[in-house]
C-alpha cells in the first residue's frame, strides 16, 4: 500500500524566509507525487506534480519540489514566503497503474509571520 | 465557469435524516471521486467511479451510497445520518484512473446535530 508522511503538522516562517515542507512517501511501484494547497474554506488546488519526468518540478506561485528516490522524499520549497502562502498543504501519492486513488498525507499548516 | 461544482456548500441536519450531495464536472473527465475530510483535516477516499462504474469502494458504512447517472455527475446519498458523519465532503475528478492531477470541488460542509 502507498502512503505519505508529512513531517510537522504546523510550520511557521517569517515573511521573506525560505519555506520547506517535508514529505516522505512509501510505494512498492514507481510513484506519482503531488502537492496540493487548501486555503480556508476552499477546495484543494494542485500546486505541482511529479509523474516520472524531471525530478525537479516547478509549480504555481513560485513553489517547487524535488523527487529524491534514494531518500523517498518529495519536499516542497519556496525561496521567499509571502503572507498569501498561509494555508494547509497536502502531499499525495498515486501510481502509474491507476489501481489506487490519491492517498494524502495529514497535511501541514503553514503560517507566515509579518 | 466552475470545473467541479458541488451543492450544497453547507448542510446542517438532524441525526437520523437522509441527505444528498450533488457533484458535477464539466471537464470531460472519465473518473470521479468522493473524499471525506475530518475535523483534523485528514482526507480519505470514499468512492471512485470510472465512466459510471464503481471502481473503488473503501470501508465506508453502507449508509453511504454513491450514484453516477452519467460520467459528468457523481452524487452521494447518506441515510440515517450520525454525529460522526459531520465533515467536509469533497468531490473530485481526473482525466483517467491514474489520477495524474485531480480537480477538486469546493466542498460540502455537513454538520449533523
Amino acid at each position: 500500500a502507498q502512503s505519505v508522511t508529512q513531517l510537522g503538522s504546523h510550520v511557521s516562517v517569517s515573511e521573506g524566509a525560505l519555506v520547506l515542507l517535508r514529505c516522505n512517501y512509501s510505494s512498492s511501484v514507481p510513484p506519482y507525487l503531488f502537492w496540493y494547497v487548501q486555503y480556508p474554506n476552499q477546495g484543494l488546488q494542485l500546486l505541482l506534480k511529479y509523474t516520472s519526468a524531471a525530478t525537479l518540478v516547478k509549480g504555481i506561485n513560485g513553489f517547487e519540489a524535488e523527487f529524491k528516490k534514494s531518500e523517498t522524499s518529495f519536499h516542497l520549497t519556496k525561496p521567499s514566503a509571502h503572507m498569501s502562502d498561509a494555508a494547509e498543504y497536502f502531499c499525495a501519492v498515486s501510481d502509474w497503474s491507476g489501481n489506487t486513488p490519491l492517498v494524502f498525507g495529514k497535511g501541514t499548516r503553514l503560517s507566515v509571520i509579518a | 465557469d466552475t470545473a467541479v461544482s458541488q451543492t450544497p456548500k453547507y448542510l446542517v441536519t438532524q441525526m437520523g435524516n437522509d441527505k444528498s450531495i450533488k457533484c458535477e464536472q464539466n471537464l470531460g473527465h472519465d473518473t470521479m471521486y468522493w473524499y471525506k475530510q475530518d475535523s483534523k483535516k485528514f482526507l480519505k477516499i470514499m468512492f471512485s467511479y470510472n465512466n459510471k462504474e464503481l471502481i473503488i469502494n473503501e470501508t465506508v458504512p453502507n449508509r453511504f451510497s454513491p450514484k453516477s447517472p452519467d460520467k459528468a455527475h457523481l452524487n452521494l446519498h447518506i441515510n440515517s445520518l450520525e454525529l460522526g458523519d459531520s465533515a467536509v465532503y469533497f468531490c473530485a475528478s481526473s482525466q483517467d484512473a491514474r489520477g495524474t492531477g485531480y480537480t477538486f470541488g469546493s466542498g460540502t460542509r455537513l454538520t449533523v446535530v
